[in-house]
């Protein structure tokens, strides 16, 4: 059974901040890794992809990963109350390309 | 460009009654999923279609659960009967890629289904 391990929260962090949301993944064979941000009542829309190790930036954002230790992060500087809302860790790859999600981490960023 | 439809946006059914939910996907887009989503849950997959093949429906619990995507465009997610656990949001998406499952996913608004 593949899984995707994140911490379900709240994280609470001031605005202005860094929040650091954290994802674990059970296969090895994973070859693509993905965030999804939540509002609220609405639908997961992507905002950060990345498939090789190391750090890839996207404005406020920059996704982490090392396939060694099978750990994927999402840092978002500069946090802003429109950032409040919950970020899923999607995995894809191995034997199959189906996409595996996380339970997601609540972020709220207080003014 | 539209995005991903979908519809109702709410449903509220007893158990034991049959449902249907449809979906359209982004013109164009080769792959189409079912997701559920229950309250505090990530999206679990039920099934994909890759045009108007099934890629993938091990989590769909066929003895109620069935799903059809006609021409390899739209399609329907029926459930039948209906069990209090099915509760949950209803997501469909789509993805660009005919080889579907590692590129990006657009989701509809999602159906929201009450089985009481």
């Amino acid at each position: 059974q593949k899984e995707v391990e994140q911490n379900s929260g709240p994280l609470s962090v001031p605005e202005g901040a860094i929040a650091s949301l954290n994802c674990t993944y059970s296969d090895r064979g994973s070859q693509s890794f993905f965030w999804y941000r939540q509002y609220s009542g609405k639908s997961p829309e992507l905002i950060m992809f990345i498939y090789s190790n190391g750090d890839k930036e996207d404005g406020r954002f920059t996704a982490q990963l090392n396939k060694a230790s099978q750990y994927v992060s999402l840092l978002i500087r500069d946090s802003q109350p429109s950032d409040s809302a919950t970020y899923l860790c999607a995995v894809n790859g191995g034997s199959n390309y189906k996409l595996t999600f996380g339970k997601g981490t609540l972020l709220t960023v207080n003014p | 460009e539209a995005g991903v439809a979908q519809s109702p946006r709410y449903k509220i059914i007893e158990k034991r009654q049959s449902v249907a939910f449809w979906c359209n996907p982004i013109s164009g887009h080769a792959t189409l999923y079912w997701y559920q989503q229950i309250l505090g849950q990530g999206p679990k997959l039920l099934i994909q279609f890759q045009n108007n093949g099934v890629v993938d429906d091990s989590q769909l619990p066929k003895d109620r659960f069935s799903a059809e995507r006609l021409k390899g465009v739209d399609s329907t997610l029926k459930i039948q009967p209906a069990k209090l656990e099915d509760s949950a949001v209803y997501l469909c998406a789509s993805s660009p890629t005919a080889r579907g499952g590692g590129e990006k996913l657009f989701f509809g608004s999602g159906t929201q289904l009450s089985v009481l």
